[in-house]
């Protein structure tokens, strides 16, 4: 089955800098990789999401990059702001039938003022 | 839009008791939840797929008979936790897929489960 890793686990930043998660799978059938942003106490808030048939998609701060003869891809956000302060988790699924997704351990980024 | 809302968010019981917890897509129809559990400061693990109008499939590992899923209509899935014991106690999380699409998923607030 699918198995999805994520570096790295915590992340501590100065307001203003880039932060870049990455994450690797192993499913090379899977084709959809949303990121989820989940702050204490609440559910994960889908942030952006890349299908196998790109290879980059922006909104705004936020940046995904997908490497699929690697099986790699990342999240960018720049001018990070304190309230960027949570857990991400990136997550791989095949987006055919029942879509299950095989989520990553998380990474809990800090943004310092 | 894509809003899901599960109720309650959070609740204590005693050793047990059943507890029920609701699910519910409110501005669109979901053919498909599903039901997600969280220990501290770790990740989502799927604990069962549920289907609108038929049975739940659960992961492995999962007691389908401790944990019962009802997914009634388009909008609604309930999770049951039954004779609820300390080792249940987690967050619980659902979320809900956009029906007749194997699109993605949005996920609800979660719901903290503490057994005394």
């Amino acid at each position: 089955g699918e198995n999805v890793e994520q570096h790295p686990s915590t992340l501590s930043v100065q307001e203003g800098d880039s932060a870049v998660i990455k994450c690797t799978y192993s499913d090379s059938a899977s084709n959809y990789f949303p990121w989820y942003k989940q702050e204490l106490g609440k559910g994960p808030q889908l942030i952006i999401d890349i299908r196998s048939n790109v290879g980059e998609k922006k909104d705004q701060r936020i940046a995904v990059t997908l490497n699929k003869t690697a099986k790699h891809f990342s999240l960018h956000i720049t001018e990070t702001q304190p309230e960027d302060s949570a857990v991400y988790f990136c997550a791989a699924s095949r987006n055919t039938g029942f879509q299950k997704l095989v989520f990553g351990t998380g990474t809990r980024l800090l943004v310092s003022p | 839009g894509a809003v899901v809302s599960q109720h309650p968010s959070r609740v204590i019981c005693k050793s047990g008791t059943s507890v029920k917890i609701e699910c519910r897509s409110l501005d669109f129809q979901a053919t498909t939840m599903f039901w997600y559990r969280q220990f501290p400061k770790k990740s989502l693990m799927l604990m069962a797929t549920s289907n609108e109008g038929s049975k739940a499939t659960y992961e492995q590992g999962v007691e389908k008979d401790k944990f019962l899923i009802n997914h009634a209509s388009l909008t609604l899935s309930t999770l049951t936790v039954t004779s609820a014991h300390p080792e249940d106690s987690s967050f619980y999380i659902c979320s809900a897929q956009l029906a007749y699409t194997t699109d993605t998923q949005y996920f609800g607030p979660g719901t903290r489960l503490t057994v005394l």
